[in-house]
């Protein structure tokens, strides 16, 4: 069935730092594929997703691209901010009616 | 805008009490769900409805009973829990629940559940 792998964390940055997280997915087919966040004492807010092949999401200076050739989907930003300290999922469905996760990474960003 | 709205945010229940949360969507949506998130880890899938029937049931405790009273509204039941219960309830809705793989959930901010 599919599933994903995300890098473990946590993973702490300065202000302004570069971030990158690793996701790669393991599917039938070319699902689509999301980047979930969480902030502190929060829900889940979807942050972006990809339906197809090469496509890239992108929202709030986040951005990931769907890459079949790597089976990657990797969640970047050029700057990241002490607000973006969160747990970030990726995700993809899993049958018709459920999503499987990845374990979290947990960004935490200091000034 | 996304919106699915639950109540309360936060609940203390003793084992013996009774009590529900509630959960509510109007996109119009046609699936709605009920995950489980303990610290730390992702969430996990309880029960699914798909047009107001209930479509997948996650081997959940009868303890845990879940309500669809319409298509925007979503209720679950909780009776005789025990502290291990204690956790981050999620509920969720997306279009429909046939959407394959192309299916995206949106969640709402969660009911914070401490049994004691």
């Amino acid at each position: 069935g599919n599933s994903v792998t995300q890098m473990e964390g946590p993973v702490t940055l300065s202000e302004e730092a570069f971030l990158t997280i690793n996701c790669t997915y393991t599917a039938t087919g070319y699902p689509s594929l999301f980047w979930y966040v969480q902030y502190p004492g929060e829900g889940l807010q979807l942050l972006l997703k990809a339906t197809k092949a090469d496509d890239k999401g992108s929202n709030k200076g986040f951005e990931a691209t769907y890459r079949k050739e790597t089976t990657s989907f990797h969640l970047e930003k050029g700057s990241v901010q002490v607000s973006d300290s969160a747990v970030y999922f990726c995700a993809l469905p899993y049958n018709n009616n459920d999503m499987r996760f990845g374990a979290g990474t947990r960004l935490t960003v200091k000034p | 805008d996304t919106e699915v709205t639950q109540t309360p945010k936060h609940l203390v229940m003793g084992m013996t009490n009774k009590k529900s949360l509630k959960c509510e969507q109007h996109m119009g949506h046609r699936a709605m769900y009920w995950y489980k998130q303990k610290a730390k880890k992702p969430p996990e899938l309880m029960f699914v409805y798909s047009y107001e029937k209930l479509s997948i049931n996650e081997s959940v405790p009868s303890r845990f009973s879940p309500e669809c009273p319409n298509s925007s509204l979503l209720n679950l039941h909780l009776h005789a829990l025990q502290p291990e219960d204690s956790a981050l309830y999620l509920c969720a809705s997306s279009q429909t629940g046939g959407q394959g793989t192309r299916n995206t959930i949106y969640f709402g901010e969660g009911s914070w559940l401490t049994v004691v």
